[in-house]
């Protein structure tokens, strides 16, 4: 069974604070990524990752940086956080290699963030 | 520019009646279709998946359908439980893009009693 893990389920941060949020998987997976869920506008892409120290953009990067130093953690950071990044954060993986065609990927709980 | 796109935010639908949730997409280059679902305060749990080369693929109480000449799908629940009340996003791969998915902003589905 594959597990993802989110450091933590809520957050709660000051604006301009440098907020962490960490992403681990047990499946060595290749990819991970990392969603933002607001209301009525469902899940953005916001930065993933296709290999160790490799990264991607998605379709909302700015304000947000990534790090991924070891196969199974992927962590997200903002570097100043605003309160227009307060939201529900979502980390996943896939895997290339898996058996089967379609690249299902596999959540996290979940982060709230909060920015006040 | 969304490629996904769920146009119905929200289905009501009583216990026991069949349950369509909706999907267009607009790039004819994605091979794979999936569905998720999301309970609040959970992550989106795989559902059920259907490649383009297929019209139809069923898993129990799930069914989706896919229309690629008119670049739409649709996910079947019957009958519908209240249980199966979340939010159900559809979303697309694209082969090339290491396993990047393309996803639907939602439909909230309410099964009531």
């Amino acid at each position: 069974d594959v597990k993802v893990t989110q450091s933590s389920r809520y957050l709660v941060k000051r604006t301009g604070e440098k907020v962490f949020l960490e992403c681990v998987q047990d499946m060595d997976h290749e990819n991970m990524f990392w969603y933002r869920q607001d209301p009525g506008l469902g899940l953005r892409l916001i930065y993933f990752s296709y290999d160790v120290k490799m990264k991607e953009k998605g379709d909302i990067p700015e304000g947000y940086s990534v790090s991924r130093e070891k196969k199974e953690r992927f962590s997200l950071i903002l570097e100043s956080a605003s309160t227009n990044q307060t939201s529900m954060y979502l980390c996943a993986s896939s895997s290339l290699t898996s058996g089967r065609a379609a690249y299902e990927q596999y959540f996290g709980p979940g982060t709230r963030l909060t920015v006040t | 520019d969304q490629q996904v796109k769920q146009n119905s935010p929200s289905l009501s639908v009583q216990e026991g009646r069949i349950s369509i949730l909706n999907c267009d997409y607009t790039n004819s280059m994605f091979d794979y279709f999936l569905w998720y679902k999301k309970y609040p305060a959970e992550g989106p749990t795989f559902l059920i998946s259907i490649s383009s080369i297929k019209d139809k693929n069923e898993d129990g109480r799930f069914t989706v359908f896919l229309n690629k000449s008119a670049k739409h799908l649709s996910l079947h629940i019957v009958p519908s439980q209240p249980g199966d009340s979340a939010v159900y996003f559809c979303a697309a791969q694209r082969g090339s893009t290491l396993g990047r998915l393309y996803f639907g902003r939602g439909t909230q589905l309410t099964v009531w009693p």
